[in-house]
């Protein structure tokens, strides 16, 4: 089980929006910057979103993040078959002193 | 261009010892914490420990104190993970990653070692 909770799977059609949540709690989301990764089959987990909401060079816009108390969520617009990928949220927790990722999402874009 | 460049696959038997490597280029590696992390088959990611190698202080996540050992040797640029006894629970992907100021993220991740324990 993991500390923070992500949904197990999101689909959406080539085009449309997808939003992705990842739920934790004060020691961790609450008072800490959230990350969020994406693992293509087969590939080491990539940074897509550091900072809550900073997109290193290189990401593109379609790709967004928000916090919002002990919460945080993926955006990402323009949906591609590219886009197909595990996704992960990922914070330190300042009570457990560790660095903590979510169980992942696998999105799928029908 | 930064980059992690980590060695190549292992196939051990239970019991046996291994260090695995991960040598960073194209930026000071003394300036940034390097991470660990597991990927069992078919699972999510876990954080093992982080090791910054300007003083080699290192922080070890409580599932794996004491399984593991993280070490670096900032005259090459390299980060290790090593065990001294395998278990079967051992095979999985381990990839290092790059801290990116703070905890704002791993900006930088290598391209994973797949360790395979088996008898």
């Amino acid at each position: 089980q993991s500390v923070l909770t992500q949904p197990p799977s999101v689909s959406a059609a080539p085009g449309q929006k997808v939003t992705i949540s990842c739920s934790g709690s004060s020691s961790n989301i609450g008072n800490n910057y959230v990350s969020w990764y994406q693992q293509l089959p087969g590939t080491a987990p990539k940074l897509l979103i550091y900072e809550n909401n900073k997109r290193p060079s290189g990401i593109p816009d379609r790709f967004s993040g928000s916090k919002s108390g002990t919460s945080a969520t993926l955006g990402i617009t323009g949906l591609q078959t590219g886009d197909e990928a595990d996704y992960y949220c990922g914070t330190w927790d300042s009570s457990l002193s560790v660095w903590v990722f979510g169980g992942g999402t696998k999105l799928t874009v029908l | 261009e930064v980059q992690l460049v980590q060695s190549g696959a292992e196939v051990k038997k239970p019991g046996e010892s291994l260090k695995i490597s991960c040598k960073g280029s194209g930026y000071s590696f003394t300036s940034y914490w390097i991470g660990w992390v597991r990927q069992m088959p078919g699972k999510g990611l876990e954080w093992m420990g982080i090791i910054y190698p300007g003083d080699s202080d290192t922080r070890y996540s409580p599932s794996f104190q004491g399984q593991v050992t993280i070490s670096a040797d900032k005259s090459i640029s390299t980060a290790y993970l090593q065990w001294s006894s395998l278990k079967a629970s051992d095979t999985a992907m381990y990839y290092c990653a790059r801290l990116h100021g703070g905890n704002s993220g791993f900006d930088y991740w290598g391209q994973g070692t797949l360790v395979t324990v088996s008898s």
